[in-house]
């Protein structure tokens, strides 16, 4: 079954770092996405990504992120000056023209 | 403003029983409703996925949306020890590339 691939499962970075978080979707999906899970609290929305264009980001997406399809396959998060509260399990997200999107698996982010 | 509130339990139960899950909604925008399944440090599992109200039946699992009480429910039939998961709601105004809002996250475990 086809699924959602992200790596690394675990990143450790210093504060102040630039870290970038890969991820393969699935390879019929048009739409991309980016959520992250604090600890103990709810799954965030980050951003959407379409036709290589952000389609739509909260408020969390500042200028500190940005997401990129380097090519046919690959969707990155990159985060340029890692914060302390930045800490959380990142999950990227792929779906076709409707609502129904699978996830991967999530990449810890440590910033210690 | 809470978009989106879930009762996160935890919730406990003798094998064989029905569970009922459920989440309650402010933005009456919202069409399209999730139902994810999250073991401890992975990805968001998709369970089953309604348009507008009305019911969904797949296998052991049925989940409810009722729009004008905004208030969505999913339902486990025979629940097994492998159901033991924690399980989230998320609903999105449109298709495609819209963001989705998650509940906290409702934490069962079925007791063998």
């Amino acid at each position: 079954e086809p699924e959602v691939t992200q790596t690394p499962s675990h990143q450790v970075t210093q504060m102040g770092q630039e870290v970038i978080l890969r991820c393969v979707p699935i390879s019929n999906h048009l739409y991309f996405y980016w959520y992250r899970q604090i600890l103990g609290q709810k799954v965030e929305f980050l951003v959407s990504f379409y036709n290589n264009e952000i389609s739509e980001k909260s408020e969390i997406f500042d200028d500190q992120f940005s997401v990129e399809r380097p090519d046919g396959s690959n969707f990155t998060l990159k985060i340029r000056s890692t914060k302390l509260e930045d800490s959380a399990m990142y999950f990227c997200a792929s779906s076709v023209e409707d609502f129904r999107a699978f996830f991967g698996q999530g990449t810890r982010l440590t910033v210690v | 403003q809470k978009e989106v509130e879930q009762d996160p339990g935890p919730l406990s139960v003798p094998e064989g029983a029905i569970v009922s899950l459920n989440c309650t909604y402010s933005n009456s925008a919202f069409q399209y409703f999730m139902w994810y399944r999250q073991y401890s440090r992975k990805g968001p599992e998709l369970l089953m996925y309604t348009y507008s109200s009305g019911n969904k039946e797949d296998g052991r699992f049925t989940a409810q949306v009722d729009k004008s009480s905004k208030y969505i429910s999913l339902f486990i039939r025979d629940s097994q020890p492998s159901d033991s998961a924690t399980y989230l709601c998320a609903m999105s105004v449109g298709g495609g590339g819209n963001q989705f809002y998650f509940g906290t996250g409702t934490s069962l475990t079925v007791i063998p």
